[in-house]
């Protein structure tokens, strides 16, 4: 009964370079979120899908972050062109529906860019 | 906008004893939920406890219970006779109160120590 997975759990880039965040959620779950947590804050919401659709990107950055959620496949968070302040540790999390159901989150990515 | 507040930085508690971890929430929303994390050192989130907004008794999960005062807008955790293992990030959430969404406003967190 596997949890939400991520991969990788640890992600170094240099600077300018991208980076490609994995996230599959739990069996039977079809709602993803993704959160960024920078060092000693809680986490904050950036976007939230469904197979092949973005419901909410409100808390997305407006230029070189993209999520996709394919109908096959793990949902993907895209940094283009990492600068050192996307480093952050990264979370995802999935519901089985938009309800009152509890997130279940992964073990998060820890993306460093130097 | 909601918000939370989780006003203690860090805690420090003898083991086996109590502690009651702090959060405010403000909302204008009727309809909500309100959710405690733990977060460990490894740092994964671990979903504790949830009590929603319309829920007539506290929430209680094993030694998690949540004090929910609603008039005053505050659902601190409790955790009943703390253990070593309990040491770590605590973080209160509400989910916002869009309809059909799940988007989590997270507190700033609190450290919990448990010495032995």
């Amino acid at each position: 009964n596997a949890g939400v997975m991520q991969n990788p759990r640890h992600l170094v880039r240099r600077r300018g370079q991208e980076a490609r965040l994995r996230c599959s959620p739990m069996k039977g779950h079809s709602h993803v979120y993704w959160y960024r947590q920078l060092p000693e804050e809680g986490l904050k919401f950036m976007v939230y899908l469904q197979k092949e659709n973005i419901i909410d990107e409100s808390g997305m950055p407006k230029e070189r972050f993209s999520a996709e959620f394919p109908k096959e496949g793990p949902s993907i968070l895209r940094i283009q062109q990492v600068v050192r302040g996307d480093s952050a540790a990264y979370f995802c999390a999935s519901s089985r529906d938009s309800n009152n159901s509890p997130l279940h989150f992964g073990n998060g990515t820890r993306l460093t860019v130097t | 906008a909601q918000k939370i507040t989780q006003t203690q930085p860090g805690m420090f508690v003898q083991e086996k004893e109590a502690v009651t971890l702090d959060c405010t929430y403000d909302t204008s929303d009727q309809s909500y939920g309100l959710f405690w994390y733990k977060q460990p050192s490894s740092g994964e989130m671990i979903f504790l406890i949830y009590q929603g907004s319309y829920d007539e008794q506290n929430a209680t999960e094993g030694r998690y219970s949540l004090n929910f005062q609603k008039a005053r807008k505050s659902a601190n955790l409790v955790i009943s006779a703390s253990q070593l293992g309990d040491s770590a990030m605590y973080f209160c959430a509400m989910r916002d109160g869009i309809q059909g969404a799940q988007k989590l406003v997270f507190g700033q967190g609190t450290r919990l120590t448990i010495n032995p």
